[in-house]
């Protein structure tokens, strides 16, 4: 079993749809969830952090985490061309400094 | 406010010889981890520095060494390169132990 897992698409919505996307991790002591966004050819990018259970929004962007089902998703509303992408998954271990990546979720979004 | 920097950018190497790369931290930031990006991949964790000590390591062979300096800026050297070495080498630091923000990247291609 992967550490942190993702579909890794691709996930296809049209504009102005909302994207849903995936992730679990097996280590159930992990406390700090992050989500990044990484570009063709360009370095990954944080987007969204989440450390407690529940829905974080931060404009178009929602996490969401479960920590009962080892489960951490990111909602992105009103998708736009631009956020076609790749998506991280990033969990930090129990021990506090290592940080585990998903293997990433490939976002078109058509026109 | 200059963000996370890395040298070089690319870099291209034959199998046996050894490389330093480069990463000066965001101002205020302390730690600094380094990341293996294989094409299609998330970010491998290869070892984390604080206050000039590796903190932490992944699973990446004592080919894989690094350093930081007082100025929290830190290399990142790899001995008697392997084809397999060849990805995105990232660089990421960070004021806490949770978020990272990402520098651009150096591109090593070992031939």
């Amino acid at each position: 079993q992967k550490e942190v897992e993702q579909n890794s698409g691709p996930l296809s919505v049209p504009e102005g749809a909302i994207a849903s996307l995936n992730c679990t991790y097996s280590d159930r002591g992990s406390q700090s969830f992050f989500w990044y966004r990484q570009y063709s050819g360009k370095s990954p990018e944080l987007i969204m952090s989440i450390y407690s259970n529940g829905d974080k929004e931060d404009g178009r962007f929602t996490a969401q985490l479960n920590k009962a089902s080892q489960y951490v998703s990111l909602l992105i509303r009103d998708s736009q061309p631009s956020d076609s992408a790749t998506y991280l998954c990033a969990v930090k271990n129990t021990g506090g400094f290592k940080t585990i990546f998903g293997a990433g979720t490939r976002l078109f979004v058509k026109a | 406010d200059a963000g996370v920097t890395q040298s070089p950018t690319h870099l291209i190497k034959t199998r046996g010889q050894q490389v330093t790369l480069r990463c000066s931290p965001k101002s205020g930031h302390d730690t600094v981890s380094w990341y293996q990006q294989a094409l299609g991949q998330g970010p491998q964790f290869i070892f984390q520095y604080y206050e000039e000590e590796e903190r932490q390591r992944g699973n990446f062979p004592d080919r894989f060494s690094g350093h930081q300096f007082p100025n929290y800026s830190s290399e990142l050297n790899v001995n008697a390169l392997l084809l397999g070495d060849s990805a995105l080498y990232l660089c990421a630091s960070s004021p806490t132990a949770n978020e990272q923000f990402f520098g651009p990247g150096t591109r090593l291609t070992v031939l």
